[in-house]
């Protein structure tokens, strides 16, 4: 049971480069999201999906894009990077709202754009 | 909209004894669960508690208790007996029942355990 699993785990991207980050889970869960960490900003959520083929946004959505076609995968694309971008990029899943086995997080994406 | 603030953004406790970090969340709603996460240097994300709003009894987990005051709208989380291996950051966060996949983060306290 591999739980959420991210990669690459870093990255150095120019800017106006795209990119995607890739995300997988092996648990069944519906809900999947992704989050990004800034230094002394917490972790803000960028787009989150309720199930396959639903997706919405999130607290800091622009620049990101999401599709979920299937329950297992939960892509977040860059279109055009720009330095502003650069992050800790975050996958999790859930069962349901979190409850009490929590939202499960994949290891982190280091991204750095230039 | 919700909102969690933990307004120590660092702390420090000397090893064996008990530390108390802050969180207070901002919702309109009446069915949401509150959560505390870990993150060490390593960077990974590690799940400690859970808090549900309509939970009458505070949560405990080992070491972990959360302090849930729900007039108040606070749910600090204590650390009982503190170990070396709890320096890390610690995450504050919450999700309405109705919005799985939705988590809501506060900014994060940086706690420091003293030998």
């Amino acid at each position: 049971n591999a739980g959420v699993t991210q990669t690459p785990k870093f990255q150095v991207l120019k800017t106006g480069q795209s990119m995607t980050l890739q995300c997988a889970q092996d648990m069944n869960h519906e809900y999947m999201s992704w989050y990004r960490q800034d230094p002394g900003m917490g972790l803000r959520l960028i787009h989150y999906s309720v199930g396959a083929g639903i997706t919405d946004q999130g607290e800091v959505p622009n620049g990101y894009n999401v599709s979920r076609s299937t329950t297992e995968d939960f892509p977040l694309r860059l279109l055009s990077a720009a330095p502003s971008q650069t992050s800790v990029y975050f996958c999790a899943s859930s069962y349901d709202f979190g409850g009490n086995t929590g939202y499960t997080f994949g290891s982190g994406t280091r991204l750095t754009v230039v | 909209a919700q909102k969690i603030t933990q307004t120590q953004p660092g702390m420090f406790v000397q090893e064996k004894e008990a530390v108390t970090l802050d969180c207070t969340y901002d919702t309109s709603d009446q069915s949401y669960g509150l959560f505390w996460y870990k993150q060490p240097s390593s960077g990974e994300m590690i799940f400690l508690i859970y808090q549900g709003s309509y939970d009458e009894q505070n949560a405990t987990e080992g070491r972990y208790s959360l302090n849930f005051q729900k007039a108040r709208k606070s749910a600090n989380l204590v650390i009982s007996a503190s170990q070396l291996g709890d320096s890390a950051m610690y995450f504050c966060a919450m999700s309405r029942y109705n919005q799985g996949g939705k988590l809501i983060f506060g900014q994060g306290t940086e706690l420091s355990v003293k030998p």
